[in-house]
């Protein structure tokens, strides 16, 4: 069935450096690609998305990467903050569909 | 910048009971969403809300559950004779279009004693 899964649960990092956070999904079908953000006791934050006709879209400090041959996503995030500590979810959308589905999240640490 | 409006934070309710979570969702946007977190797990989606129906809903959105439009801001959702393992955060959210950004409210915490 359609699933979308993070490779990495917990990722540690050194403020200042780049994150990266991966994500694999299985639905052939899935046509856009979000990641959010979610910090203690919030709801999830929007921080960009990707549709299925691109492989690569940049925003303020952020990166997503798709793979659609190997069906993998990727958000790569420049001179980690440590308001950048939070779980990320990636989450995908099938072609015609409504409901969005979501990975089981990656939990960000920035060190200081 | 618009954000979508939940109420209540908190909801506590006696099992069995009947609960209404309220949502304001952002005003330019069509489509409307729930979704719950059941702590420390990922978001599961609940259903989708499209032109005054409802468009789409996962094997969770069984007859216990309801969602309503009652005006031209409110999306509600009700939950009937509620259970503990309906304890969660439920998430309303909503969008312009079915492919852009889902914009989520910040949850109603219900816990079912």
């Amino acid at each position: 069935g359609e699933s979308v899964g993070l490779h990495l649960p917990t990722l540690s990092v050194q403020e200042g450096d780049n994150s990266i956070i991966n994500c694999a999904y299985s639905n052939s079908a899935s046509d856009y690609f979000i990641w959010y953000k979610q910090e203690s006791g919030k709801g999830p934050q929007f921080i960009i998305d990707i549709r299925s006709n691109m492989d690569k879209r940049q925003g303020q400090r952020v990166t997503v990467l798709l793979n659609k041959t190997v069906k993998h996503l990727s958000l790569q995030i420049a001179a980690t903050q440590p308001g950048d500590s939070a779980v990320y979810f990636c989450a995908e959308r099938d072609t015609g569909g409504f409901k969005t589905i979501f990975g089981a999240g990656t939990r960000l640490f920035v060190k200081a | 910048e618009p954000e979508v409006t939940q109420t209540p934070s908190h909801q506590v309710t006696q099992m069995g009971q009947e609960v209404i979570l309220r949502c304001v969702p952002i005003s330019n946007h069509l489509y409307f969403y729930w979704y719950r977190q059941i702590l420390g797990q990922k978001v599961e989606f609940l259903v989708s809300f499209y032109n005054n129906e409802i468009s789409e809903k996962s094997e969770i959105f069984d007859d216990q559950f309801s969602v309503e439009r009652p005006d031209g801001s409110n999306f509600t959702l009700k939950i009937r004779s509620t259970k503990l393992e309906d304890s969660a955060m439920y998430f309303c959210a909503s969008s312009e279009a079915r492919t852009t950004g889902v914009i989520f409210g910040q949850g109603t915490r219900l816990t079912v004693v």
